[in-house]
């Protein structure tokens, strides 16, 4: 275990649907991001967030909505979603993003299918 | 913007044999980190090796080590006395030294790795 767990492991909804992926994180860290992870395709970056401030979002459309209430959990509110959204979502931290170098912990993610 | 490639979707391996999975990537940085990490079936990634660019002595980590020709932009991973719990998939990753957008991971596609009994 690397110390950051997600829950719902798997998640099916319908496009109507509005749903939320929670990540905890029990190391301390100030940094959390979102990944996405889609068959045979890198992992795409989605949201950073970095002493509960959110710094980047990779053009994520609006359907998906992080929030960050404190430097130990993360979420990924979802509504109105696609099929081709189904994937497996990631949550990691890192200590804080001023060290280039530093491990990232990942969750061991969501498994979405939207119908 | 920087990338990430492997070029080998699937390898396999027998037990205890070596096995190398390649990585190359594209930047004009002459400093970044670069990542080996794993991800076995329906458990974490996890981090396997970490590379310095401006350090020239290749990383190890018991069986596992690089090969880091940062002329020809590759990261290769080789695994030594291979076991069955080393099944996974390994992505190769990129991160800058630069500030802000540029210092995220970049991941490549990644190579599934089967560890024959």
């Amino acid at each position: 275990e690397t110390g950051v767990t997600q829950t719902p492991r798997h998640l099916v909804m319908g496009m109507t649907n509005k749903k939320s992926l929670k990540c905890e994180q029990h190391l301390g860290h100030n940094a959390m991001y979102w990944y996405k992870q889609s068959a045979k395709k890198p992992l795409e970056l989605m949201f950073v967030y970095n002493f509960k401030e959110q710094t980047e979002n990779n053009s994520v459309p609006s359907r998906f909505s992080p929030e960050c209430p404190n430097s130990s959990h993360l979420f990924l509110h979802l509504h109105t979603l696609q099929p081709e959204d189904s994937a497996l979502y990631l949550c990691a931290s890192s200590p804080s993003r001023g060290a280039s170098g530093e491990t990232q912990y990942f969750g061991p993610g969501t498994r979405l299918l939207v119908l | 913007a920087q990338t990430v490639t492997q070029s080998q979707p699937e390898m396999s391996v027998q037990e205890a044999e070596t096995v190398t999975l390649s990585c190359t990537y594209d930047t004009s940085e002459s400093d970044y980190y670069l990542f080996w990490y794993k991800q076995p079936p329906s458990r974490q990634m996890i981090l396997v090796i970490r590379q310095e660019a401006y350090k020239q002595q290749n990383a190890t980590e018991n069986r596992f080590s690089v090969n880091f020709q940062k002329a020809a932009k590759s990261f290769s991973l080789k695994i030594s006395d291979s076991q069955l719990g080393d099944a996974a998939m390994y992505f190769c990753a990129y991160r800058s030294i630069s500030s802000g957008s540029a210092r995220q991971l970049t991941f490549g596609s990644g190579t599934q790795l089967t560890v024959l009994p």
